[in-house]
């Protein structure tokens, strides 16, 4: 059971380039998330979905595009690339749990350290 | 905009010592999560608390979630140079139906635990 897979665990790019982070999940979770992580301000929320074909803004979309076309799949697109950027990316799934205990438990792909120059 | 505010940043102790990282915001959470995180790796989900004033407990770890679920606490007995990472709490926003709970993160305690 892989869990949750991203690639590529590590990426320079130039500013103005386009690329594609990928994310997997093999535990057939509703719920997928794209968070990146700064020094001194945890996680914020980029993009989330709720279900294939359904996607929504978190804290800091502007920059970053998804699409849900699958269950297991939730790639994150940087259109063009800003040192701003500069980040590590984390890509996650989770559930609702049961209507008694809603939690939304993250589980946590390894990440990928972006830095744009 | 929901936020969490976590304290203290950076903790440095001996080992044997306890210590506790707060997390406290104004706004009501549906559910708070505790997470560690070690460098170069994902967080890992340690706890979750969905009932207010809950408390859980894992090994030498103690979870609480406040009576008004707007903060929580975590208490580390005896520490051990293994609890050394990143702690992460995260709130889930109240969500009804089929509504996504997004998280609002801390901004997380480094703690270091010396030999």
């Amino acid at each position: 059971n892989a869990g949750v897979t991203q690639t590529p665990k590590f990426q320079v790019l130039k500013t103005g380039q386009s690329m594609t982070l990928q994310c997997a999940q093999d535990m057939n979770h509703e719920y997928m998330s794209w968070y990146r992580q700064d020094p001194g301000m945890g996680l914020r929320l980029i993009h989330y979905s709720v279900g294939a074909g359904i996607t929504d803004q978190g804290e800091v979309p502007n920059g970053y595009n998804v699409s849900r076309s699958t269950t297991e799949d939730f790639p994150l697109r940087l259109l063009s690339a800003a040192p701003s950027q500069t980040s590590v990316y984390f890509c996650a799934s989770s559930y609702r749990g049961p209507p008694v205990r809603r939690s939304y438990e993250q589980y946590f792909g390894p990440g990928t350290r972006l830095t744009v120059t | 905009t929901q936020l969490l505010e976590q304290s203290p940043q950076f903790l440095s102790i001996q080992e044997g010592e306890n210590l506790t990282v707060y997390c406290n915001s104004s706004s009501v959470f549906s559910s708070l999560q505790w997470y560690r995180q070690e460098p170069g790796e994902g967080p890992v989900l340690l706890v979750t608390v969905v009932t207010g004033g809950e408390v859980k407990k894992l090994k030498r770890l103690t979870f609480q979630f406040g009576d008004a679920r707007k903060d929580s606490s975590l208490h580390i007995t005896a520490a051990q140079p293994g609890d050394t990472g990143l702690y992460l709490c995260a709130g889930a926003a109240n969500a009804g139906g089929t509504s996504y709970g997004k998280l609002t993160f801390g901004q997380g305690t480094i703690l270091t635990v010396h030999p």
